[in-house]
C-alpha cells in the first residue's frame, strides 16, 4: 500500500463549528505533514509530526490543532474558522522524520470550504 | 533558507524534451534539490531529488550545475499527461516556491 488517504474529500463548515480532517497511510513512514493550499498558490506547510510528536509548527493560528494519535494517522482539528481559511488541506507522509532525504507522498486533499 | 527562483509559465510541444530551469544561488552544502509536480487538483507527486550529481530515474533526469546554484529537470519525451505545476524545492524539502506551470501542446 503506497498510498496517503484523506477524509473527506470535501468539507463545508460555518464559523461556529468543530470539524476534523483525518490522514492515513500504511507505508510505515515516520514523518507525517499538513500543508495549506489557496487558489493558483504552491502549497504552505503547517505542521510536521515526527516519530509522532510535533517537530514544525510554522506559527499556524491556535484554530487549528494537529494530533498524531499513532505512527499511521494525522488528524488536523477545526474550531472557529474564518472564510479566508477555505483551502485544500494536503496531508503528506515520508519515511524518515523531517528533514530527511527522501520523497514526500501526498493525499489528494481535502477541499475545505468556510461559510 | 535557499529559495528558489523559476519561471512562472513554460510551454513544450508534445514528444519533445521539457527543460525546467531553477535558480538557488543561496544554497548551502547539504541541501539537497526536490522536484515535485502537481497536476491540477491533485497532491503534489514527487519527481527526482539530488544533492550534486546529476540523476535520472523514470520519470525525469536532474542536472545541477558545478557550483550548485541552478538546476534542471529534464523530462526527456513530453506528453500531454506532464502539463502540471512543477515545483523546484530546497530546504529539506519541505517549503515550495511558486512553481512552473509547464504546459504541453499537441
Amino acid at each position: 500500500d503506497t498510498e496517503v488517504t484523506q477524509t473527506p474529500k470535501h468539507l463545508v463548515m460555518g464559523m461556529t463549528n468543530k470539524k476534523s480532517l483525518k490522514c492515513e497511510q500504511h507505508m510505515g513512514h515516520r514523518a507525517m505533514y499538513w500543508y495549506k493550499q489557496k487558489a493558483k498558490k504552491p502549497p504552505e506547510l503547517m505542521f510536521v509530526y515526527s516519530y509522532e510528536k510535533l517537530s514544525i509548527n510554522e506559527s499556524v493560528p491556535s484554530r487549528f490543532s494537529p494530533e498524531c494519535p499513532n505512527s499511521s494517522l494525522l488528524n488536523l482539528h477545526l474550531h472557529a474558522l474564518q472564510p479566508e481559511d477555505s483551502a485544500l488541506y494536503l496531508c503528506a507522509s515520508s519515511k524518515y522524520a523531517s528533514g530527511g532525504i527522501d520523497e514526500q507522498f501526498f493525499g489528494p486533499g481535502t477541499r475545505l470550504t468556510v461559510l | 533558507d535557499a529559495k528558489t527562483t523559476q519561471p512562472t509559465s513554460m510551454d513544450c510541444a508534445e514528444g519533445r524534451a521539457a527543460n525546467l530551469p531553477c535558480n538557488h544561488s543561496t544554497i548551502s552544502g547539504n541541501e539537497y534539490v526536490y522536484w515535485y509536480r502537481q497536476i491540477h487538483s491533485q497532491g503534489p507527486q514527487y519527481i527526482i531529488h539530488g544533492l550534486k550529481n546529476n540523476e535520472t530515474n523514470e520519470m525525469a533526469s536532474l542536472i545541477i550545475t558545478e557550483d550548485r546554484k541552478s538546476s534542471t529537470l529534464i523530462l526527456p519525451h513530453a506528453t500531454l499527461r506532464d502539463t502540471a505545476v512543477y515545483y523546484c524545492i530546497v530546504i529539506g524539502g519541505m517549503r515550495f516556491g511558486a512553481g512552473t506551470r509547464l504546459t504541453v501542446k499537441p
